[in-house]
Formats: structure tokens, sequence, C-alpha cells
């Protein structure tokens, strides 16, 4: 299974809406697909798993939704640390990641 | 508080070894599955290695088979990865970190990493 994220980088803005896209070569179970943030210099941290459960201490402007072979991340209000990388996951495959910078 | 801290890493020689560890605190870890990803310089994150509770099982990432051992010491809490035949491209930051396998398969804690350089 491929996991592809379109685009590979976001440029927006403090406040707005970031939809962040994860689609699989082929269909998945949404049990088995999470989100990770990593920042410069830092481990990635898990953000959503089983495609829409937040993880402990993950503010809910923070949300996963899909299935089948397509999935998004949406963080409602862009704050200034949620610019980073994003990466999706299904088992032991990885996306590429998308990069969320400041427009 | 759940804590996995790796150890070990380095400059190598290609066809070099070099042996990564990670101490796990904070959780019952002879409970858990355990993992190692890895991320290139200026790279996304690639699956290395994973292995069951009782260390029974292991798998591997097609690139690693034959050169890399995953192993674990519950009694230590610690989890190991010992690297040979080392090539330019196992240079990475290696990350150790606890893997959910059921009800959902994710990785929940990840250690700092240790950066990895195969280079002559």
């Amino acid at each position: 299974i491929v996991l592809t994220q379109p685009p590979g980088t976001l440029s927006l803005s403090p406040g707005e809406r970031a939809s962040l896209s994860c689609r699989a070569s082929q269909s998945v179970s949404s049990s088995d697909l999470a989100w990770y943030q990593q920042k410069p210099g830092q481990a990635p941290r898990l953000l959503i798993y089983g495609a829409s459960s937040r993880a402990t201490g993950i503010a809910d402007r923070f949300s996963g939704s899909g299935s089948g072979t397509d999935f998004t991340l949406t963080i409602s209000r862009l704050e200034p640390e949620d610019f980073a990388v994003y990466y999706c996951q299904y088992r032991e495959t990885f996306g590429q990641g998308t990069k969320v910078e400041i427009k | 508080e759940v804590q996995v801290v790796e150890s070990g890493g380095g400059l190598v020689q290609p066809g070099g070894s070099l042996t990564l560890s990670c101490a796990a605190s904070g959780f019952t870890f002879s409970t858990c599955w355990m993992s190692w990803v890895r991320q290139a310089p200026g790279k996304g994150l690639e699956w290395v290695a994973e292995i069951k509770e009782d260390g029974s099982v292991k798998y591997y990432v097609d690139s690693v088979k034959g050169r890399f051992t995953i192993s674990r010491d519950n009694a230590e809490n610690s989890l190991y990865l010992q690297m040979s035949s080392l090539r330019a491209e196992d240079t990475a930051v290696y990350y150790c970190a606890r893997v959910v396998v059921t009800p959902t398969f994710h990785f929940d804690y990840w250690g700092q990493g240790r950066l990895v350089t195969v280079s002559s």
C-alpha cells in the first residue's frame, strides 16, 4: 500500500482552516490510519489514531475523518505552533508528509 | 510518565556495525510491541523493524533484512537494533517507538531519536 499526501506544501495564515489529504493506493481499514505532527528537530507526535480519535492531550482543533482510500486531517483554526510537517500512516507505511507553512 | 530514550548511534564507516539501544519506562514494557522508525536527512519517516511483546515475532523492511536485528530484554525494559553491513543510505535519525496494535495500529510514544551517519 502506498500513501500519497498531496500537496507537498500548504501555505496558510494563522487562523485559517487547514485540510490535509492522505490517499491510499487501495482501500484500507480506518482503524489503522493515524496522523502525526513533526516540528524541526523533534520526534513525531501522535495526533489522530483510528482515523478520527484524538490522542491524549491533543487540542480539539485537530480532527480526522475519512474511509476507504481517502482520509483528511483538519485543523480548524491554525495556531502559530501548528506550522509543521504532518504525516499519515497506515500500519507500517507512512505518507511522504505535507508541510504546513506560514503564508 | 511514559518515556523511551535512545542511546548509541554516531559515525560509522560503510560496511561497519553499530547497535542502538532504547530504554523504556513508565509502562509495562513486556506487554507492548516496539518498533524502530528512521528518517533520512530532509526526508520522511520510514518504518524499519518491529518486535512482539515476548520477542517471538519480528518484522523488517526489505531494505534491512539480513543486516539489521531487532531484539529486546524485558527484564531490563530495553529494546535494541543491531545494524551491520551498514550503507550510506542507512544514514538517518533512528527513533524508538511504542506500537499499539489493537484495536488500532499506531505509534503512540516516540524517543527523541539518535543520528546514525554512515560515511568514510
